[in-house]
């Protein structure tokens, strides 16, 4: 099983500023199977990128994914109010898929 | 535009069974491009995933979870189904249904019911 590992486990980011979100794969995850999702309380996740940079659909373009093999990392460029979340990371090129333990997001 | 809702009880006795059904609207559920899958998030926790089915019935499982595991699927009521047998208290979870981009380089799980919260309790 690939363990992702996400850090920080909170971040403290002031609207306007960059914030960046690590997710460390203990094994070569093909970039193309690495997805990050958004999720704010009492609602589902929200899919936010595929294949480790490939925004999903209406997803604004402060929202960036880059990495490959075992590190990957999730940057928001310019915070906004609604970005104050948690963030998953999930690999889906081996079974079982797998899903980090989150970054909170939250205003400083 | 395609949604998904699931249904099913909110409580379940424990070693009972959780069934769940995801009804998807708005599309089809026999798609070449997609996978039906299950995902849950107990209190206060991250996600897990479950399992996923494509429409011809061919299924990949969470080994964690396999050997109570069960997804199905009915195209001609396009729906969904979960069944988890056994239930303890650690099944206690949000349970979500959510479709997964099939083919090489497509999306992952884009959209997403908005839950089920399933508690395992006597």
């Amino acid at each position: 099983e690939i363990v992702l590992t996400q850090s920080p486990g909170t971040l403290s980011v002031s609207p306007g500023e960059r914030a960046t979100l690590s997710c460390r794969a203990s094994q070569s995850v093909n970039s193309v199977y690495l997805a990050w999702y958004q999720q704010k309380p009492g609602q589902a996740p929200r899919l936010l990128i595929s294949g480790a940079s490939s925004r999903a659909t209406g997803i604004p373009d402060r929202f960036s994914g880059s990495g490959s093999g075992t590190d990957f990392t999730l940057t928001i460029s310019r915070l906004e109010p609604e970005d104050f979340a948690e963030y998953y990371c999930q690999q889906y090129g081996s079974i079982p898929w797998t899903f980090g333990q989150g970054t909170k997001v939250e205003i400083q | 535009q395609l949604q998904l809702q699931e249904s099913g009880p909110g409580l379940v006795t424990p070693s009972e069974t959780l069934s769940l059904t995801c009804n998807v609207s708005g599309g089809s559920i026999s798609s070449d491009d997609y996978y039906w899958g299950w995902v849950r998030q107990p209190p206060g926790r991250g996600l897990e995933w479950i399992g996923v089915i494509y429409y011809t019935g061919s299924t990949y499982y969470n080994p964690s979870l396999k050997s109570r595991v069960t997804i199905s699927v009915e195209t001609s009521k396009e729906r969904f189904s979960l069944e988890l047998t056994s239930v303890t208290a650690a099944d206690t979870a949000m349970y979500y249904c959510a479709r997964h981009g099939r083919h090489l380089g497509t999306v992952a799980f884009d959209i997403w019911g908005q839950g089920t919260m399933v508690s395992v309790s006597s």
